[in-house]
């Protein structure tokens, strides 16, 4: 079966660090690009991070940038993201996704989507 | 940064319905433009790509058009699994997604 599982959310402190995982099975995982989206309880869907499918090209939103790292073992086939320095406004429901295209190809439009890890920062 | 504006935030609507979901960027995207489907509690499905592009599997009742900075979601005949949120999402430069919009039932 072709998915995504999600794993390592959870509750933590202010400027505390969690790194999330995202084991992909059923499809060719080096092929593609791959991405953090995130989602604030009630609130809408932000892109958070991307990597190629070598791992050698990554890119941040503004609001990460500095404090969250993306990285990916092609060889146990999963994603990771390291968030460092959490704040209250990272609190949120964290899917990591597929890029659509194959191939080394990059759109930004995601065809596949993990269920989702919960990041709870508070005190 | 290129913004997304979805309209209307809730929409009421009955079985059957015709419903249409607009999308407006705040510069030209060009097609690159998606649609999805989330339902409370799951992750987001692909609906369209490329502005009007059906994703494989999605009920031929959906279909997308526009270009440039105005686009649309038509749903031809609402049927009961379509009660959901619908967000685009602008992949012309990295990524933004719209507000949302809440289907629901009237």
């Amino acid at each position: 079966e072709v998915q995504l599982v999600e794993s390592g959310g959870g509750l933590v402190q202010p400027g505390g660090s969690l790194r999330l995982s995202c084991v992909a099975s059923g499809f060719t995982f080096g092929n593609y690009w791959m991405h953090w989206v995130r989602q604030a309880p009630g609130k809408g869907l932000v892109w958070v991070s991307r990597v190629n499918p070598d791992g050698t090209t990554t890119n941040n939103a503004d609001s990460v940038k500095g404090r969250f790292t993306i990285s990916r073992d092609n060889a146990k086939n999963t994603l990771y993201l390291q968030m460092n320095s959490l704040r209250a406004e990272d609190t949120a429901v964290y899917y990591c996704a597929r890029d659509f295209l194959r191939d080394g190809y990059i759109s930004d439009a995601f065809d596949l989507w993990g269920q989702g890890t919960m990041v709870t920062v508070s005190s | 940064d290129i913004q997304m504006t979805q309209s209307p935030s809730t929409l009421s609507a009955s079985v059957g319905d015709r419903v249409t979901i607009t999308c407006r960027a705040s510069q030209s995207i060009r097609n690159w433009l998606a649609w999805y489907q989330q339902k409370p509690g799951k992750a987001p499905k692909l609906l369209l790509y490329d502005a009007s592009s059906l994703e494989s599997g999605v009920p031929s009742r959906f279909s997308g058009g526009g270009s440039g900075t105005e686009f649309t979601l038509t749903i031809s005949s609402l049927q009961p699994d379509d009660f959901a949120t619908y967000y685009c999402q602008q992949y012309d430069t990295y990524s933004t997604f719209g507000g949302g919009t809440k289907v629901e039932i009237k």
